[in-house]
């Protein structure tokens, strides 16, 4: 699977929105961006996950350039309790299960 | 549906000691994966079960077991604690959405080694 590189930690201010970068300049044409989000000292929370175009849920939209090399998590009105660790993975589907592999993330302070 | 739960929540144990940890999926989920979190070393894979079948393991010592039951419920086992144990274990079950499998985490078991 594809490594990713993504800032140590960001500020956003409450109610703006909160772009988290990722790059994965090595990513095969077979593999996902995932993206998951870590609370202090909780269980990883699955945001968003997408392989070419762009996706949207209730939580967050995902940007994934046209080389597919980097991509962006949209945090559209970011509030307090988005503070977290987002981690962004790129995987593919493998016949033997899937293995995340989490990097540090990007520790997200959102400030009142 | 319900999320996936673990038991206990937390543990202190003490060197030399056994422990077992346990894993209940979301419902209809077959795949149950272990992680073990430390501040040191991150995230990091320790196995994935499916239908009773270890499929794919991590760089773990022995030490670390795990076994899953035919209701998909999974338990890991680590013998012969050491200190460096000392860790947040992670559960993951994964259902499909789309064509691709989403892990979706447990709250965890904070585990203290003495």
């Amino acid at each position: 699977d594809a490594k990713t590189t993504q800032p140590t930690s960001m500020d956003c201010a409450e109610g703006r929105a909160a772009n988290l970068p990722c790059n994965h300049s090595t990513i095969s044409g077979n593999e996902y961006v995932y993206w998951y989000r870590q609370i202090h000292s909780q269980g990883p929370q699955y945001i968003i996950h997408g392989l070419k175009n762009n996706e949207t849920n209730e939580m967050a939209s995902l940007i994934i350039t046209e080389d597919r090399k980097s991509s962006t998590l949209i945090l559209p009105h970011a509030t307090l309790r988005d503070t977290a660790v987002y981690y962004c993975i790129v995987t593919r589907d493998h016949n033997y299960g899937q293995n995340f592999v989490f990097g540090p993330g990007t520790r997200l302070s959102v400030l009142p | 549906k319900a999320g996936v739960t673990q038991t206990p929540r937390y543990l202190i144990k003490t060197r030399g000691q056994q422990v077992t940890l346990s894993c209940s999926p979301i419902s209809g989920h077959r795949s149950v994966s272990w992680y073990q979190q430390t501040p040191g070393q991150g995230l990091q894979f320790l196995f994935e079960y499916f239908s009773e079948t270890q499929r794919n393991k991590g760089n773990f010592p022995g030490r670390f077991s795990g076994r899953q039951f035919s209701n998909s419920r999974s338990e890991m086992n680590v013998s012969t604690l050491e200190l460096g144990d000392s860790a947040l274990y992670l559960c993951a079950s994964s259902g499909r959405i789309g064509p691709m499998d989403t892990q979706y985490f447990g709250p965890g078991t904070r585990l203290t080694v003495l």
